[in-house]
């Protein structure tokens, strides 16, 4: 039963190098999504996807590329990352059409940029 | 676009006290859903608990109840006989759907300390 598996948990960075934060789930839920927690900020969604090959941008999507080719995994990439991208990640999908929609999250990314 | 709003950003309570956390939202749509989520020190994000909007009937989940007043868009969330292990961030989130789009939107969190 491991639900939403995202890895790594820690993850420290140069400016300008890449990374790719990978997110998988087996509960062959339709909707995934990203989001990066700040202080004081809440969670914002960076990058959603509703199904396979469907991906669209959330509120905070510069910086940040994701694909969807299967069902289960949902990557988020980071093309050059930046100190401002210092952050916790999360992943999460849901159920969707059911009337049991609701997020079940991954264990979370910190990830510090220098 | 959907704002939540938590006004309360800390908050404590006494272990075996009762506990309401305030959460008020903005939104023209009529069907939703509005949660509660919990982030202990461990940084999991766990589902507290879940209100469908069509639903009059408040939610409740053993300890944990919500006051739903759609009509003055608020959704509080009331811990009875707080426990040392309530301690954490809690998070109000509404989802919206549209087909098979979801959209959510997280409030600010509030930080609950309960005291031995």
């Amino acid at each position: 039963n491991a639900g939403v598996t995202q890895t790594p948990k820690f993850q420290v960075l140069k400016t300008g190098q890449s990374m790719t934060l990978q997110c998988a789930q087996d509960m062959n839920h339709e909707y995934m999504s990203w989001y990066r927690q700040d202080p004081g900020m809440g969670l914002r969604l960076i990058h959603y996807s509703v199904g396979a090959g469907i991906t669209d941008q959330g509120e905070v999507p510069n910086g940040y590329n994701v694909s969807r080719s299967t069902t289960e995994d949902f990557p988020l990439r980071l093309l050059s990352a930046a100190p401002s991208q210092t952050s916790v990640y999360f992943c999460a999908s849901s159920p969707s059409g059911q009337g049991d929609e609701k997020l079940f999250f991954g264990s979370g990314t910190q990830l510090s940029v220098l | 676009a959907q704002t939540v709003t938590q006004s309360q950003p800390e908050m404590s309570v006494q272990e075996a006290e009762t506990v309401t956390l305030s959460c008020t939202y903005d939104t023209s749509e009529n069907n939703y859903y509005l949660f509660w989520y919990k982030q202990p020190p461990s940084r999991q994000m766990i589902l507290v608990i879940r209100q469908e909007a069509y639903k009059q009937q408040n939610a409740t989940e053993n300890r944990f109840s919500v006051n739903f007043q759609k009509a003055a868009k608020s959704f509080s969330l009331k811990i009875s006989d707080s426990q040392l292990g309530d301690t954490a961030m809690y998070f109000c989130a509404f989802m919206k759907r549209s087909g098979g789009y979801q959209k959510v939107t997280f409030g600010t969190g509030t930080k609950l300390q309960v005291i031995p």
